[in-house]
């Protein structure tokens, strides 16, 4: 069945520091890639979503890239700030018509120090 | 920007206790889910319904009943709550088989 492998956690920068989270994927057919970010007492927000291959989602400095060859859509920052820190969510769209929609990876934690 | 709401935020309860966790949203949404978040931050679709009268169960297994009958509206319930029911509760719908939307959580301690 489809999956998502997500960079484990935690990660600390310090602030302006370049971040990169990797995310790779197992899936049949062509999903679509999604980000979430959850910041602390929230719920899951949308950061970004590529839907086709080479696709680049972007958002708030935020890119990532649905690469079909590596399977992967990993999420940079070229300059991160502390108000980034967060829970990041790589997640995986199904096949349309099925409620069953996203299988999430495991989330990575993410703190900006000052 | 989306429009799902959770209530309440926060529930603290004893063992046995039936409770009801509110989800809403203004959207027209015809699917809605709910997720199940661990400490370890993984979530976990519990329940999911294709639109009204409609519900299905997810990955997790879970004691948690669900029910739909109006679009915007998809309660959960827990007949007989215990501590291993302690956990956040994540709401969530969408309208294409795409991008979901996510309610602030519920976070529920059962003691």
């Amino acid at each position: 069945g489809d999956s998502v492998t997500q960079m484990e956690g935690p990660v600390t920068l310090s602030e302006e520091a370049f971040l990169t989270i990797n995310c790779t994927y197992t899936a049949t057919g062509y999903p679509s890639l999604f980000w979430y970010v959850q910041y602390p007492g929230e719920g899951l927000q949308l950061l970004l979503k590529a839907t086709k291959a080479d696709d680049k989602g972007s958002n708030k400095g935020f890119e990532a890239t649905y690469r079909k060859e590596t399977t992967s859509f990993h999420l940079e920052k070229g300059s991160v700030q502390v108000s980034d820190s967060a829970v990041y969510f790589c997640a995986l769209g199904g096949l349309s018509g099925s409620a069953r929609q996203l299988t999430f990876g495991s989330g990575t934690q993410l703190t900006v120090l000052p | 920007e989306a429009d799902i709401y959770q209530t309440p935020r926060y529930l603290v309860i004893g063992t046995g206790k039936k409770i009801t966790l509110e989800c809403s949203q203004t959207m027209g949404h015809d699917k809605m889910y709910w997720y199940q978040q661990d400490p370890g931050m993984e979530l976990h679709l519990i329940h999911y319904s294709y639109g009204v009268n409609s519900t299905e169960k997810g990955d997790l297994s879970s004691e948690s009943t669900v029910s739909r009958i109006r679009t915007e509206h998809f309660p959960l319930t827990l007949e007989s709550a215990r501590p291993s029911h302690t956990s956040q509760y994540l709401c969530a719908s969408s309208e294409l088989a795409d991008t979901q939307y996510f309610g602030p959580g519920t976070r529920l301690t059962v003691l």
